[in-house]
């Protein structure tokens, strides 16, 4: 069966720190990765999404960036955080092809003091 | 652009009771529809998932619905139960944006008391 894992769970960072969040996926290949976010009193929204290594693909500009280093492994990263990166960060992964179904990891909540 | 709406925000029902959770779409040209569940600070469980072509999926005490020309979905689940209580999601993909991407409704929050 298939796992996605997140790490770290928690994280508090001040503004202006790095940020590198990783996600991994067991038991499939090729699958495609995401990355959301999830703000307080708001619905998730989409951040980025890879196909294949080393292809991101940006739904929103921001602070952020994405890589793919590898075939199961999704990091998000930001060289200087802001108070508005708080948020639930949420790495997700499907099979390849057209729509999809989604499965979700843990989470990693994010705090920016 | 995709806007997703649910109805009520929070729900507060007695165990045993059945209950249907509302989500709206304003573009119906999606390629399908997925429920998810989240728990309090935990990711997200998908529960069900509807093509286009569908027009309803079942799994246990749950049976989601789709109908796509008003934009409407429902969830239904039966003889509900404590362990039920969480937040509930529906999410479509728009056809317009490319597949890969899921549009979130805000979430039903629904507490079952024993």
């Amino acid at each position: 069966s298939q796992t996605i894992h997140q790490w770290p769970a928690t994280l508090v960072q001040p503004v202006g720190s790095p940020l590198s969040l990783e996600c991994t996926v067991e038991g499939t290949s090729n699958p495609n990765l995401y990355w959301y976010r999830q703000a307080a009193g708001r619905g998730l929204q989409l951040l980025f999404y890879s196909v294949g290594i080393g292809q991101i693909s940006s739904e929103v500009p921001q602070n952020l960036s994405a890589s793919r280093p590898q075939d199961r492994q999704f990091i998000l990263s930001s060289k200087k955080l802001l108070l508005s990166d708080s948020g639930f960060y949420l790495c997700a992964w499907s099979i390849r092809g057209a729509a999809p179904e989604q499965f979700f990891g843990p989470g990693t909540r994010l705090t920016v003091l | 652009k995709q806007e997703v709406t649910q109805i009520p925000a929070a729900l507060s029902v007695p165990e045993g009771e059945n209950l249907v959770l509302n989500c709206s779409f304003t573009d119906s040209a999606i390629y399908n529809l997925q429920w998810f569940r989240q728990d309090p600070g935990k990711g997200l469980t998908s529960l069900l998932l509807i093509q286009s072509s569908q027009r309803e999926q079942t799994s246990g005490r749950l049976n989601a619905s789709l109908d796509k020309s008003s934009g409407r979905s429902t969830l239904y689940i039966a003889a509900s139960q404590p362990g039920d209580s969480a937040t509930y999601l529906c999410a479509t993909r728009p056809m317009n944006t490319g597949f890969q991407k899921l549009v979130f409704g805000t979430g039903t929050r629904l507490l079952v008391s024993p």
